[in-house]
Formats: structure tokens, sequence, C-alpha cells
């Protein structure tokens, strides 16, 4: 069970807007800590997507954006292509337990 | 270019040792920490421990602590993940990656080394 829940699975067709969210608590998000998001495309590395809850690294298309409110993140695709078919973190950092990175449990995109 | 390049995958026994390694280039390797990550086939990503390559400060996941070692030789800027004493269940596919602090994000990914533990 991941200390950031993420929902298992979320789709859309082309053209449309998804939201995949992050939620946390008190000691990771809550606290003030910054997420991350990573895509990972099927049999690839994660690839960081967006960095301190809103920026993307160069090279992202502005089709990704993130946000963060109280103890939660939320990841936006808007435009959806079939590339973006991909299981998608958010990782953030937790104040517990001295101190660790944590990962969302992940959430599988589906293109329609 | 920064890269992260990874050792080839291994396939072990029960019970024997194993060392990893993740080699940095293309950046200063001290500048940056150095995360292991581990995701199970079918499964999602879990933070192992990160290393300061500077000093060798290092934090481990508490479900990691005890059953795998992070280390570095920043001479050839290379980080390594080792376990004394593999387990079937410690097969999985691993992935370094580097950040600018404990927490911050993972700007750069290695690979990925795919560790088989089977009888």
């Amino acid at each position: 069970q991941s200390v950031l829940t993420q929902p298992p699975s979320v789709s859309g067709a082309p053209g449309q807007r998804v939201t995949i969210s992050c939620t946390g608590n008190s000691s990771n998000i809550g606290a003030g800590y910054n997420v991350h998001w990573y895509q990972q495309l099927p049999g690839t590395a994660p690839k960081l997507l967006i960095y301190v809850n809103s920026n993307r690294p160069s090279g992202v298309p502005d089709r990704f954006s993130g946000s963060k409110s109280g103890t939660s993140a939320s990841l936006a695709i808007t435009g959806l292509q079939a590339e973006d078919e991909a299981d998608y973190y958010c990782q953030s950092y937790d104040n517990s337990l001295g101190g660790y990175v944590v990962f969302g449990g992940g959430t599988k995109l589906t293109v329609l | 270019e920064v890269q992260l390049v990874q050792s080839g995958a291994e396939m072990k026994k029960p019970g024997e040792s194993l060392r990893i390694s993740c080699k940095g280039s293309g950046y200063s390797f001290t500048n940056y920490w150095i995360t292991w990550v581990r995701q199970m086939p079918g499964k999602g990503l879990e933070w192992m421990g990160t290393i300061d390559p500077t000093d060798s400060y290092t934090k481990y996941s508490p479900s990691f602590q005890g059953h795998v070692a992070i280390s570095t030789d920043k001479s050839i800027s290379t980080a390594y993940l080792q376990w004394s004493s593999l387990k079937a269940s410690d097969t999985a596919m691993y992935y370094c990656a580097r950040h600018a602090s404990m927490g911050g994000d993972g700007d750069y990914w290695g690979q990925g080394t795919l560790v088989t533990v089977s009888s």
C-alpha cells in the first residue's frame, strides 16, 4: 500500500482531457513537500514529466500540466494522443520515520 | 550529455551475492544524489534508498534497510546496489536515478538492470 494514493487506471479518447490525482497526507504533500511526476512507457525506464509541482522539463509538451493543493496533487493531460498511453507515477517526500522518498502506486492511462 | 548507464541483466540463485552498478557521465557526479528504485514484475516503483556521493551518506527505505547496501566510488563516478544473500522475491527491474536533493525530482534515469533470482 503506497503512502501516496493514485487511481489504478484512467482512460480517455484521443483529443480529450484526463486528470490523475495523487493524494497524500500531512507528513508529505500536506507538509509542503514538492510533487514530481513520471511517465513510464511500456518496457522503458521512467521519465521525468513534471517537477516541483507544475514545471515541465525541456521537451515535455505543454499538453502536460501539474498542480498541487493541500494534501493532493494532480497531473492533467489535454489533447490526449495514442502515444500518451503509459503508466504515470507521482513522487514526494515524507517526514515521518526519519524522512524518506515516497512514490504513488501508479496509474495506467489507456487511450481508447 | 548526461547519462546513467547500468550494468547488464543478472541471473542468480537464492543465497548468492550480487552487486549491480550505475555509472554517471556528462555531469559532476558528486553534485547529485543517486537513488535506487525497485520495480517488481507488473508492479509500481518503490524507493530503496538514496546516497550522497560526496560523503556516502545513505538513507534507506525501512522496507530495504538491512537487506541491501548502497555505495559509490566517486573516483569512477559509479554507484552500486549490493545484496549479500539474494531471495527469489528480489526478482525485479532495478533503476538508478539522480536527484539534486533528497526528495527532489529524478531528472535522469538509468536504463534499468533486470535481476532474476531462481533455483
